[in-house]
């Protein structure tokens, strides 16, 4: 089955304590990116990466780092959690970029204590 | 920068009556216009989307106008069904900055 995965689904940490979120997609996709989303304020995007070790900044990406060291997976990497990123986060990919289907994870809710 | 506003953020109907979400946006340049339907707890999926060469999009009960010069477009959804019942984003992808943004989102409930 076409698909993106997340883990954790959800995740309780504490401030400084560094995290990984994973992202794999099994559809072949080059293009792939990170969302988070906070009420009101839509989906916005943290980084993409539109190949293997091409990735760029969206536009939030502060506090964040990214790798892509495959094609399948796009990690999101927070290095020192602060309560101003607990939010439900959504990576996503597609197959001719931006102006094609996205396909979403099914989210990761953190929460920075 | 590039801007889309998205009306309005809440919006509550009768089931069998229509619905009307309308986003605009800034960039002329902006050419791909998709909605997303995110149902509680779920992930976004797309449900319909429209290019800048193509006025109107209809797909069984939903439909999507553009109107260019104006600037804003709008997501149509007759005879409204509860399993309507979601958040529905609306994105524009501009040509100038090769960016997808994505509205804030409208909550859509279809009371029975």
């Amino acid at each position: 089955e076409a698909q993106v995965t997340q883990n954790p689904r959800y995740l309780i940490t504490v401030t400084g304590k560094k995290l990984t979120v994973t992202c794999s997609q099994n559809m072949n996709h080059e293009y792939m990116s990170w969302y988070r989303q906070d009420p009101g304020l839509g989906l916005r995007q943290i980084y993409y990466s539109m190949n293997v070790e091409v990735t760029d900044k969206g536009d939030v990406p502060e506090g964040y780092k990214v790798s892509r060291k495959e094609k399948r997976n796009f990690p999101l990497i927070l290095e020192s959690p602060s309560p101003n990123q607990t939010s439900l986060y959504f990576c996503a990919s597609s197959f001719r970029g931006w102006a094609d289907t996205q396909y979403f994870g099914p989210g990761t809710r953190l929460t920075v204590l | 920068g590039e801007n889309v506003e998205q009306h309005p953020s809440t919006l509550s109907v009768q089931e069998g009556d229509s619905a009307v979400i309308k986003c605009t946006y800034s960039d002329s340049a902006s050419n791909y216009f998709p909605w997303y339907k995110q149902e509680l707890g779920k992930r976004p999926q797309l449900i319909i989307d429209i290019r800048s060469n193509v006025g109107e999009k209809k797909d069984q009960r939903i439909a999507v106008t553009l109107n260019k010069t104006a600037k804003h477009f709008s997501l149509h959804i007759t005879e409204t069904q509860p399993e309507d019942s979601a958040v529905y984003f609306c994105a524009t992808f501009s040509s100038n900055t090769g960016k997808l943004i994505f509205g804030q989102g409208t909550t859509l409930q279809v009371k029975p």
